[in-house]
């Protein structure tokens, strides 16, 4: 069936350095591509998407594109922060399919970034 | 433009006791899913409403029901309550297919987190 792997966590960086998480996806279609994020003690935001092959989405200096070719969607950073320091998923959804609301999720990757 | 509010952020039950959760979605979203979460099995999807009908439903058991409002708001409810019930469940709302711009994501509330003892 439909699934989203990521990678295992947790990922510790420094500041500045640069980030990638990767995420892979199997899908029969061409799902759209989310990546959320949640906060200690919060729920989830979205932080970019993607709904087509070679979509870049963007936000807050967070960026990954929609590979067709490869099923994937890594997010990247160049420069983080500690105040990146949270749980980043990585969803899918066949949206218009009648699967509206129901996102595959991949397990989450924790993210701690130290000074 | 107010987000999605969930009601209430933190609750205690005891085994057998049931539980009913609150969920507003952003103002104009039409669909209300809901979604578990727990340290084990990560986020896993329990149902999804549109036009007060459950349009898509997860893999659990029949203790877990909800429902829409006509005004779009939501509840579940959890019935004779289990240790493994303990969880953070969220709550999000979205724009139904054809709507606006929508493309598919939802926009989560904070979550209602439910112990259990």
């Amino acid at each position: 069936g439909d699934s989203v792997t990521q990678m295992e966590g947790p990922v510790t960086l420094s500041e500045e350095a640069f980030l990638t998480i990767n995420c892979t996806y199997t899908a029969t279609g061409y799902p759209s591509l989310f990546w959320y994020v949640q906060y200690p003690g919060e729920g989830l935001q979205l932080l970019l998407k993607a709904t087509k092959a070679d979509d870049k989405g963007s936000n807050k200096g967070f960026e990954a594109t929609y590979r067709k070719e490869t099923t994937s969607f890594h997010l990247e950073k160049g420069s983080v922060q500690v105040s990146d320091s949270a749980v980043y998923f990585c969803a899918q959804v066949f949206h218009g399919s009648g699967n509206t609301g129901k996102l595959i999720f991949g397990q989450g990757t924790t993210l701690q970034v130290k000074p | 433009k107010a987000g999605v509010t969930q009601t209430p952020r933190y609750l205690i039950k005891t085994r057998g006791q049931q539980v009913t959760l609150s969920c507003s979605p952003i103002s104009g979203h039409r669909s209300v899913s809901w979604y578990q979460q727990t340290p084990g099995q990560g986020l896993q999807f329990l149902f999804e409403y549109f036009s007060e009908t459950q349009r898509n439903k997860g893999n659990f058991p029949g203790r877990f029901s909800g429902r829409q409002f006509s005004n779009s708001r939501s509840e579940m409810n959890v019935s004779t309550l289990e240790l493994g019930d303990s969880a953070l469940y969220l709550c999000a709302s979205s724009l139904v297919p054809g709507q606006g711009t929508s493309t598919g994501e939802l926009f989560f509330g904070e979550g209602s987190r439910l112990t259990v003892l």
